[in-house]
């Protein structure tokens, strides 16, 4: 059972446009843990959020945690083909992590 | 950032054979590491959580007697996949957890290995 929900599951774009992966749960976070993989790698971590309405940018990528800490979204802009890739939510409790089902984001040339 | 490395990075093997996988901590202590395993196109699912110098836990469904864990040492947790089938071909990858702080809340961190293709004839 998936405890932590994204959306969308798939994701096709040109390169420049802008888009919004979302991460959700019915329940708490403590803090949440965003990730990408790419094909044949383990994940990498890109950033951890750890308060409520707290808002992370990274390059081009910006994180949210939503108010209550029952959501997050990862945001891009201009995206590049070296965006390609998945994308995980990630939430922790007794030391595992749990994670969404991913976002497979692909931006075309 | 914190380094895990894992060995072999792929491995072909036949039905019927013990393969080993191991993760290593490179540059930090992890008395705590994960195994997860990984589908084409699926996310991560955590198979065990390896504990240093105590029996593995696994996850509900994962087969303790099939997926032999050890973890001998702080930087290093082997995953021994015993008579291996073509069902058991998948992507393995292992994360070494770090306890950290950030702004006076505890954080829980993974770092992840680059994963183990295994694929069972």
């Amino acid at each position: 059972t998936q405890l932590l929900e994204q959306s969308p599951q798939f994701l096709s774009i040109q390169e420049g446009e802008n888009l919004t992966v979302y991460c959700n749960s019915s329940s708490v976070f403590s803090s949440l843990q965003w990730y990408r993989q790419e094909p044949g790698e383990g994940p990498v971590l890109l950033v951890t959020v750890v308060t409520g309405g707290e808002v992370k940018k990274l390059k081009r990528l910006t994180f949210q945690f939503g108010d209550a800490r029952k959501d997050s979204s990862l945001h891009i802009t201009a995206a590049q083909p070296g965006d390609t890739g998945l994308y995980l939510c990630a939430k922790e409790g007794a030391q595992k992590l749990v994670f969404g089902q991913g976002t497979r984001l692909t931006i075309n040339p | 950032g914190a380094v895990v490395s894992q060995h072999p990075s792929w491995v072909i093997c036949k039905s019927g054979t013990s393969v080993k996988i191991e993760c290593r901590s490179l540059d930090f202590q992890a008395t705590t590491m994960f195994w997860y395993r990984q589908f084409p196109k699926q996310s991560l699912m955590l198979m065990a959580t390896s504990n240093e110098g105590s029996k593995a836990t696994y996850e509900q469904g994962v087969e303790k007697d099939k997926f032999l864990i050890n973890h001998a040492s702080l930087t290093l947790s082997t995953l021994t996949v015993t008579s291996a089938h073509p069902e058991d071909s998948s992507f393995y990858i292992c994360s070494a957890h770090y306890r950290g702080e950030m702004r006076g809340i505890g954080t829980d961190t993974q770092y992840f290995g680059p994963g183990t293709r295994l694929t069972v004839l």
